[in-house]
């Protein structure tokens, strides 16, 4: 059974930093692309981040490009999350999700979802 | 960018009605269409990948349908476990993504 564990939330202050963690277990980790994915108080889905497999390729949406830094550890099946100069609209529940398609299978979509945790940027 | 509509935004409905949600894409998008369900407090699951694949698990009440730029979800009988937010992805521009604003879902 697929299980991503999401966790280092918290509250933080405007301008501070935070590191997010996924734990993931039941699949071969290496061998998918992962993603964050998050969502403001009351509102939509919002694509954060996104890492290859081997972690070689990064990518950012343009709302957090130069402030968020996606990485990932496959010796310990976790995905992260670095995030400074933290701003007010950054709060959100972040969720990490599994990629699966690509490299033209012709589909790509997001199978499997952490559940998710919370970021709070207040003074 | 390519920006996502679906409509309506809300939508109530009975037990046993058939509901259609729409979600739009500003260009064309091939068949790189998902739809997700959300419930409060729960994280998305994933319903629909390539417009009309239903994920394994997921009852067969729903329906997904469309191409290039317009596309509809279908919940023929809705349960009430099917009261809940929608929302369609575009993954046409892999590995960068855009979600719908979301369809929130009521019981009337």
């Amino acid at each position: 059974e697929v299980r991503l564990l999401d966790s280092g939330g918290d509250l933080v202050q405007p301008g501070g930093s935070l590191r997010l963690s996924c734990t993931a277990s039941g699949f071969t980790f290496r061998m998918y692309a992962m993603n964050w994915v998050r969502q403001a108080p009351g509102k939509g889905l919002e694509w954060v981040s996104g890492i290859s497999g081997s972690g070689s390729s990064t990518f950012y949406a343009d709302s957090v490009k130069g402030r968020f830094v996606i990485s990932r550890d496959n010796s310990k099946n976790t995905l992260y999350l670095q995030m400074k100069s933290l701003r007010a609209e950054d709060t959100a529940v972040y969720y990490c999700a599994k990629r699966l398609g690509g490299g033209g299978s012709g589909y790509d979509y997001f199978d499997d979802w952490g559940q998710g945790t919370l970021v709070t940027v207040s003074s | 960018d390519i920006q996502m509509t679906q409509s309506p935004s809300s939508l109530s409905a009975s037990v046993g009605d058939r509901v259609t949600i729409t979600c739009r894409a500003s260009q064309a998008i091939s068949t790189y269409l998902n739809w997700y369900q959300q419930k409060p407090g729960k994280a998305p699951k994933l319903l629909i990948h390539a417009v009309s694949n239903l994920q394994s698990g997921v009852p067969s009440r729903f329906s997904g349908s469309g191409s290039g730029t317009n596309f509809t979800l279908i919940i023929s009988g809705l349960q009430p476990e099917d009261f809940a937010t929608y929302y369609c992805q575009q993954s046409y521009t892999t590995p960068m993504y855009t979600f719908g604003q979301g369809t929130k879902l009521e019981i009337k």
